[in-house]
């Protein structure tokens, strides 16, 4: 399966900053996944980085606020936009894989607080 | 609506000890459903994949069984170790390609 970088693993933020968070993956992706997971919640997906296209945001996620690049087939970012408390989450990028790409996997996450 | 729950939250068993971890889902239109485990610091790891028209499915002391009809699934540990300590999450894939989580269970294993 994929082996999957994230940075910065963790950061503490000043509300109204923003934040850069990449993923590097060790093979070429057509599809990476963003995830948030707040503390105490499941995950939930924030947006799909297609290269060469825009993201795909879900419901309740703009672009305006979490914007995402992916430049190539093994790398993309995600940015946390003028940050507020209520964004300390733990930030995750997946990439499907396996047969049918059914299976996920996901780097190890960044941490995220803001003060 | 796609809602994905699981019970109990949390659990503390002594090592050895066979267990069993819930996972329910509300829409039985699934694609698959996958048991991931999630340790501090370290992101999600896949366990288990089972697709829609399987049972279960079956790696070394792990076992996760599927019943589309009544919207759950369970993964069964074996001879639990302090190792296995992390939480496990369930996740359904829906028709749409659209992947739902549950909250996880906290399993602690103590020696």
């Amino acid at each position: 399966s994929a082996v999957i970088s994230q940075k910065p693993s963790r950061d503490i933020c000043q509300r109204g900053t923003s934040l850069t968070i990449q993923c590097q993956v060790d093979s070429q992706v057509t599809m990476m996944f963003w995830y948030r997971q707040q503390p105490g919640q499941s995950l939930t997906l924030i947006a799909t980085a297609n290269q060469g296209s825009e993201a795909t945001y879900e419901s309740g996620f703009v672009i305006d606020k979490f914007p995402i690049s992916r430049p190539n087939l093994t790398f993309s970012t995600l940015t946390v936009s003028n940050m507020s408390p209520e964004d300390s989450s733990i930030y995750l990028c997946s990439v499907a894989g396996g047969p049918g790409a059914n299976v996920l996997t996901f780097g190890a996450g960044s941490r995220l607080t803001v003060l | 609506k796609q809602e994905v729950t699981q019970i109990p939250a949390a659990l503390s068993v002594p090592e050895g000890e066979n267990l069993v971890l819930n996972c329910s889902f509300t829409d039985s239109a699934i694609y698959n459903l996958q048991w991931f485990r999630q340790d501090p610091g370290k992101g999600l790891t896949s366990l288990l994949l089972i697709q829609s028209s399987q049972r279960e499915q079956t790696s070394g002391r792990l076992n996760a069984s599927l019943d589309k009809s009544s919207g759950r699934s369970t993964l069964y540990i074996a001879a639990s170790q302090p190792g296995d300590s992390a939480t496990y999450l369930c996740a359904v894939k829906n028709q749409g390609g659209k992947l739902i989580f549950g909250q996880g269970t906290e399993l602690s294993v103590k020696p």
